[in-house]
């Protein structure tokens, strides 16, 4: 079966400080991946998706970036982090052409 | 890009009681409607979903109603519990990538 594991769980970081996320999905290839951010008390905005390995594509502009160097991984990073950075982050996953998502556990992010 | 209004923000009913959340969405081209439960810091789990060749779909206690005409599509829970206490979230998607737009999440509070 397939799962999607997502760390660290939390996350206290200073302003300026840099940012690597890491999300993985095991039984599955060629999953389309996302990056959502949940500001408190917010909906989930889709920050990143990736239909395929080097493919990024971004929904808005921000202080962050994403990777996917292997099929089933996904990184979400900053070089600084800022203090409206702080928000519940959730990565994604579907099956190319399907519907419906599967979201890890989420990192809750806290920028001092 | 897709805009996707929900409402209310927060819903408190008695036990046993209906619950109704509505969302609206902006782009005609939007043919997947999925509800996401989010229980507090959880991940969000998807409880039903429905495409645009349907306008109705029913699982045991849960609805979704969907009216493709005037862009708005609802969910219905009957006979409410206290475990279903929650952050509802509805989204829209077109299909292109499986990118998903939630709305900004009802807080659904039953009292028993």
């Amino acid at each position: 079966s397939q799962t999607i594991h997502q760390w660290p769980a939390t996350l206290v970081q200073p302003v300026g400080s840099p940012l690597s996320l890491e999300c993985t999905v095991e039984g599955t290839s060629n999953p389309n991946l996302y990056w959502y951010r949940q500001a408190a008390g917010r909906g989930l905005q889709l920050l990143f998706y990736s239909v395929g390995i080097g493919q990024i594509s971004s929904e808005v502009p921000q202080n962050l970036s994403a990777s996917r160097p292997q099929d089933r991984q996904f990184i979400l990073s900053s070089k600084k982090l800022l203090l409206s950075d702080s928000g519940f982050y959730l990565c994604a996953w579907s099956v190319q052409g399907g519907y419906g998502y599967t979201f890890g556990s989420g990192t809750r992010l806290t920028v001092v | 890009g897709e805009n996707v209004e929900q409402h209310p923000s927060t819903l408190s009913v008695q036990e046993g009681d209906s619950a109704v959340i509505k969302c609206t969405y902006s782009d005609s081209a939007s043919n997947y409607f999925p509800w996401y439960k989010q229980e507090l810091g959880k991940r969000p789990q998807l409880i039903i979903d429905i495409r645009s060749n349907v306008g109705e779909k029913k699982d045991q206690r849960i609805a979704v109603t969907l009216n493709k005409t005037a862009k708005h599509f609802s969910l219905h829970i009957t006979e409410t519990q206290p475990e279903d206490s929650a952050v509802y979230f509805c989204a829209a998607s077109r299909g292109n990538f499986n990118k998903f737009y939630f709305g900004s999440g009802t807080k659904l509070n039953v009292k028993p």
